[in-house]
């Protein structure tokens, strides 16, 4: 089993739409979480850290459930340049430790 | 204010080859890493070094080898290339380990 796993999609949806990411990991230990995003061909960039009590950053929001070791990403109303890979990473001691991505397409 | 900057961007080697991948940063970043890419598997840690003068494993260093030069510097090295390392290659740094910068990434193909 892999240790962080993510639905590999792709998501297509159409601009204006909410869609959200599911992240689960196994490593009971794993401390601190975020969301990178790498566009094709290109790296990965943060998009945002997830905290405990949840966050949101405009109209992103991130959500960590540590008993259910699970971690989510909700994007609304979702825009063309939305379309990317969407990382999930945990990390736990020195390790980061990322999903294998979800790829969304936004579509006009 | 370049960032973390990989040379080679794209290179062939035939197995068996060696071949020194270069990473650099000017954001004065105490920690640096080498991950490598592949379809379906996500980023995997080759090594990092916390801080300049040490290195340590990550998950998948069989077949590779590190070197922290300066504080600026962190190369990876390719001793006798096998087609298992065919990957896109990422260099990170960060002021600490709960924030990475990327850079563009090395794309080998070993024949």
């Amino acid at each position: 089993r892999k240790e962080v796993e993510q639905d590999p999609g792709p998501f297509n949806v159409p601009e204006g739409a909410t869609v959200a990411f599911n992240c689960t990991y196994s490593n009971s230990a794993s401390q601190s979480f975020f969301w990178y995003r790498q566009d094709c061909r290109k790296e990965p960039k943060l998009l945002m850290s997830v905290y405990s009590s949840g966050n949101e950053d405009g109209r992103f929001t991130a959500q960590l459930n540590r008993a259910s070791q699970y971690i989510s990403l909700l994007i609304r109303d979702s825009k063309l340049s939305d379309s990317a890979t969407y990382l999930c990473v945990a990390m736990a001691g020195q390790n980061f430790v990322f999903g294998p991505g979800t790829r969304l397409s936004v579509l006009p | 204010n370049a960032g973390v900057t990989q040379t080679p961007k794209f290179q062939v080697l035939k197995t068996g080859q060696s071949m020194t991948l270069q990473c650099a940063q000017d954001m004065n970043h105490n920690s640096m890493y080498w991950y490598r890419q592949d379809p379906g598997m996500g980023l995997r840690l080759i090594y990092y070094s916390a801080s300049e003068g040490t290195t340590d494993k990550g998950e998948v260093p069989n077949g590779y080898n590190v070197s922290r030069l300066n504080k600026r510097e962190f190369s990876l090295r390719l001793e006798s290339a096998a087609p298992s390392q065919t990957s896109v290659y990422f260099c990170a740094s960060g002021p600490s380990v709960y924030e990475q910068y990327f850079g563009p990434g090395t794309r080998l193909t070993v024949t």
